[in-house]
C-alpha cells in the first residue's frame, strides 16, 4: 500500500523568503505527483501536478521529481503571508489511476 | 466556473442516528470521492465512484456506504453513527478516466455526540 510521508510538518518564514517542502513515497511504479494547498477552515485546492521526472515552474512555485530517489518538493519563492497554509502532496498508487494518497501536510506560516 | 457543492455545512447528531451527506457537481465529472480529514491524519478515502451506480471502496469504509444514481450526486451514508465518525467530510471530483486534478467541495462538519 502507498505510504506518502511530508516534511516537515509545520515551518515559519519570513515573508520573501524562499519555502521548501518534501514528500517520499513507496511505491515506485506511481506516475502522477501533485501538491494541494488548503486555507484554515477552507477546501483543498490543486496547486500543480508532474507526471515525468524533472521540474516544472509555475509563477513563483516550482515542483521538483526524483523518481528514483522516491522523491518530489514544492519550492515557493519570494514567499506572502497569503501562502500561509497546510501544504498536502499526493500520489496516485501504482496499482490504481483513480486513487490518490496523500500526505499528512505541512503547515505553512509565513510572518509578514 | 467549476463547482462542488455540499450539504449540510455543520452537521450535529446522535450516536445511533443516520446521517446523509450529500454532494453535487456541475462539470459532469465522471470520477467522485468521499474522504474524511482529522487532525493528525490527514485526508482518507472512504469511497470512490467512477460513475452512476459503479462504487468501490477507498482505505476506510467501514461504517459508511455511498450511493450514485446521478452524475452530478453523491452521497454518503452514515448508518448508526459513531463518535468516532466525528470528523469533516470532504468530497471531490476529478474529470477524466483516470488520475487527474481533483476538485474539492467546501466540507461538511460533522459531530456525534
Amino acid at each position: 500500500q502507498q505510504k506518502v510521508q511530508q516534511s516537515p510538518e509545520s515551518l515559519i518564514v519570513p515573508e520573501g523568503a524562499m519555502t521548501s517542502l518534501n514528500c517520499t513515497f513507496s511505491d515506485s511504479a506511481s506516475q502522477y505527483f501533485a501538491w494541494y494547498r488548503q486555507h484554515s477552515g477552507k477546501a483543498p485546492k490543486a496547486l500543480m501536478s508532474i507526471f515525468s521526472n524533472g521540474e516544472k515552474e509555475e509563477g513563483r512555485f516550482t515542483i521538483h521529481l526524483n523518481k528514483a530517489s522516491l522523491h518530489f518538493s514544492l519550492h515557493i519563492r519570494d514567499s506572502q503571508p497569503s501562502d500561509s497554509a497546510l501544504y498536502l502532496c499526493a500520489v496516485n498508487s501504482g496499482g490504481s489511476n483513480y486513487k490518490l494518497t496523500f500526505g499528512k501536510g505541512t503547515l505553512l506560516t509565513v510572518t509578514p | 466556473d467549476m463547482k462542488v457543492t455540499q450539504m449540510p455545512r455543520y452537521l450535529i447528531k446522535r450516536m445511533g442516528e443516520n446521517v446523509l451527506l450529500e454532494c453535487g457537481q456541475d462539470m459532469s465529472h465522471e470520477t467522485m470521492y468521499w474522504y474524511r480529514q482529522d487532525p493528525g491524519l490527514g485526508l482518507q478515502l472512504i469511497y470512490i465512484s467512477y460513475d452512476v451506480d459503479s462504487n468501490s471502496e477507498g482505505d476506510i469504509p467501514k461504517g459508511y456506504r455511498v450511493s450514485r444514481k446521478k452524475r452530478e450526486h453523491f452521497s454518503l451514508i452514515l448508518d448508526s453513527a459513531k463518535t468516532n465518525q466525528t470528523s469533516v467530510y470532504f468530497c471531490a471530483s476529478s474529470p477524466g478516466q483516470g488520475v487527474d486534478t481533483q476538485y474539492f467541495g467546501p466540507g461538511t462538519r460533522l459531530l456525534v455526540l
